[in-house]
């Protein structure tokens, strides 16, 4: 079975600072790694994907999250946050390419504070 | 573009009750999905389909009845609701060529009493 952990629930952070918001999965099969974002009130939105070749995958608004396979992780991390960030953030997995369901983490908070 | 579609937004059941989340969506993809937000526990996998006639459980299907006679459109039913089935309520379509890529409905809130 596939599972997605997604260790902080809430992530405080000023403006202007760095972040990191961290995933880790557990699969025993080839999996597809994703960052999705929900603002307030609002559906969820994809951020970034990684499916294979770099390990290093870019996003929209200025994220980009590293996969790394001998730590099962796919943390994601921005180099200078905006109010505008705030939103919660969750990882996911499609295992073993079966595009069709996406298994989530439980999501993290970014709470970005001027 | 109207993307995927979910009505009503906000519902307010009783007990016992039975009722039908609406979802729709415009750009002919294969793949529909339903999921349930809860508070401190992300997003969890209902039912999905992978084509009209065909449909499958995913994590947490109790409770709840699909059926796929259009690519269009993906119903969510619940027969008799219960407390626990309080949640807002995500609707999402994918197909294979997007590898993972789903968009999202706005979400049905759904409170029952």
């Amino acid at each position: 079975a596939q599972s997605v952990t997604q260790l902080d629930s809430q992530v405080p952070v000023f403006e202007e600072a760095p972040v990191e918001l961290r995933c880790n999965y557990s699969s025993s099969v080839s999996v597809y790694l994703f960052w999705y974002v929900q603002y307030p009130n609002q559906g969820l939105q994809l951020l970034l994907k990684y499916l294979s070749g770099s390990t290093l995958v870019k996003g929209i608004n200025g994220f980009e999250a590293e996969f790394n396979k001998s730590q099962t992780s796919f943390h994601l991390r921005k180099p200078s946050v905006h109010i505008s960030d705030t939103a919660e953030y969750f990882c996911a997995v499609s295992p073993g390419g079966a595009t069709n369901k996406l298994i989530f983490g439980t999501g993290t908070l970014l709470a970005v504070q001027p | 573009n109207a993307g995927v579609t979910q009505t009503p937004k906000f519902q307010v059941l009783k007990t016992g009750q039975s009722m039908t989340l609406q979802c729709a969506q415009d750009m002919n993809h294969e793949y529909m999905s339903w999921y349930r937000q809860d508070p401190g526990m992300g997003l969890r996998l209902i039912h999905y389909s992978v084509g009209a006639g065909i449909t499958d459980q995913g994590e947490v299907p109790n409770g709840y009845n699909v059926s796929r006679s259009t690519t269009e459109d993906f119903p969510l039913r619940l027969l008799s609701a219960a407390p626990s089935q309080t949640s807002v309520y995500f609707c999402a379509s994918s197909y294979p060529g997007l590898r993972g890529k789903a968009f999202f409905g706005q979400g049905t809130r759904l409170t029952v009493v």
